[in-house]
C-alpha cells in the first residue's frame, strides 16, 4: 500500500524567498512520485514527476524536487517565490495501486 | 488542444435527491478517472476506466454511486440518493495511456464540479 504525508497544511513565504514544501511517502514497491498544483476553482496541474530516472526532477515554473530513498522524501523547492505561486500543492505516490494524494499544502506568498 | 471538460461547475441539491456529472476527456485519451475531493483533503480515486472498461472501482460506494463510459469517450458519474457527506468537488481526469493500474502517464484534470448537499 502507498501513502503520503505532507508536513504543514499552510506555508507562508515572502516574495523572492525560497519555497520548500515537504512530502514523505510510504510504499511497499518502488514508487512513482508526483507534485500537482491547484489554483482556486481549477483542476490539478502536474508540476513534475519522478519515475525512477534522475533523482533530481525539474518541473514547470522553476520548481524542482529531489527523490531521497533513504529519507523516503520528495520535497518540492523553488529558489525564489513569485506572487503567482500562491496555490494549493499536492504530493502524490503511485506504486501498483492508483494514485494516492496527500492532504495538500496551501502556499501563501507575501509581497 | 482542448482540455478536460466537466459540467455542471456547481450543483446544490437536497439530501436524498439524485445528481449526475458529465465529463468529456481530452481527445484520444484512453483512460478516464473520477476523483472525489472533500474540503481540506487531497483527491481520492472513485473509478478508473480504460476505454469503456472499468480498471478500478474499489473505492466507489456502489450502493449509491454509479459511473459509465459508453463508447469509451465521455463519462457520467451519478449519485442516488445523495447524502450530506457527498458534498465535495468531483474531478474528472484523463490520460493517454493504456497500461491499466500500473501506468504513470500524466493525468490531465478538468476544473471539477462542486457539489453541495443540503
Amino acid at each position: 500500500a502507498q501513502s503520503v504525508t505532507q508536513l504543514g497544511s499552510h506555508v507562508s513565504v515572502s516574495e523572492g524567498a525560497l519555497v520548500l514544501l515537504r512530502c514523505n511517502y510510504s510504499s511497499s514497491v518502488p514508487p512513482y512520485l508526483f507534485w500537482y498544483v491547484q489554483y482556486p476553482n481549477q483542476g490539478l496541474q502536474l508540476l513534475l514527476k519522478y519515475t525512477s530516472a534522475a533523482t533530481l526532477v525539474k518541473g514547470i515554473n522553476g520548481f524542482e524536487a529531489e527523490f531521497k530513498k533513504s529519507e523516503t522524501s520528495f520535497h518540492l523547492t523553488k529558489p525564489s517565490a513569485h506572487m503567482s505561486d500562491a496555490a494549493e500543492y499536492f504530493c502524490a505516490v503511485k506504486g501498483n495501486t492508483p494514485l494516492v494524494f496527500g492532504k495538500g499544502t496551501r502556499l501563501s506568498v507575501i509581497a | 488542444e482542448a482540455g478536460v471538460a466537466q459540467s455542471p461547475r456547481y450543483k446544490i441539491i437536497e439530501k436524498r435527491q439524485s445528481v449526475a456529472f458529465w465529463c468529456n476527456p481530452i481527445s484520444g485519451h484512453a483512460t478516464l478517472y473520477w476523483y472525489q475531493q472533500i474540503l481540506g483533503q487531497g483527491p481520492k480515486l472513485l473509478i478508473q476506466f480504460q476505454n469503456n472498461g472499468v480498471v478500478d472501482d474499489s473505492q466507489l460506494p456502489k450502493d449509491r454511486f454509479s459511473a459509465e463510459r459508453l463508447k469509451g469517450v465521455d463519462s457520467t458519474l451519478k449519485i442516488q440518493p445523495a447524502k450530506l457527506e457527498d458534498s465535495a468537488v468531483y474531478l474528472c481526469a484523463s490520460s493517454l495511456g493504456t497500461s491499466g493500474r500500473g501506468g504513470t502517464d500524466t493525468q490531465y484534470f478538468g476544473p471539477g464540479t462542486r457539489l453541495t448537499v443540503l
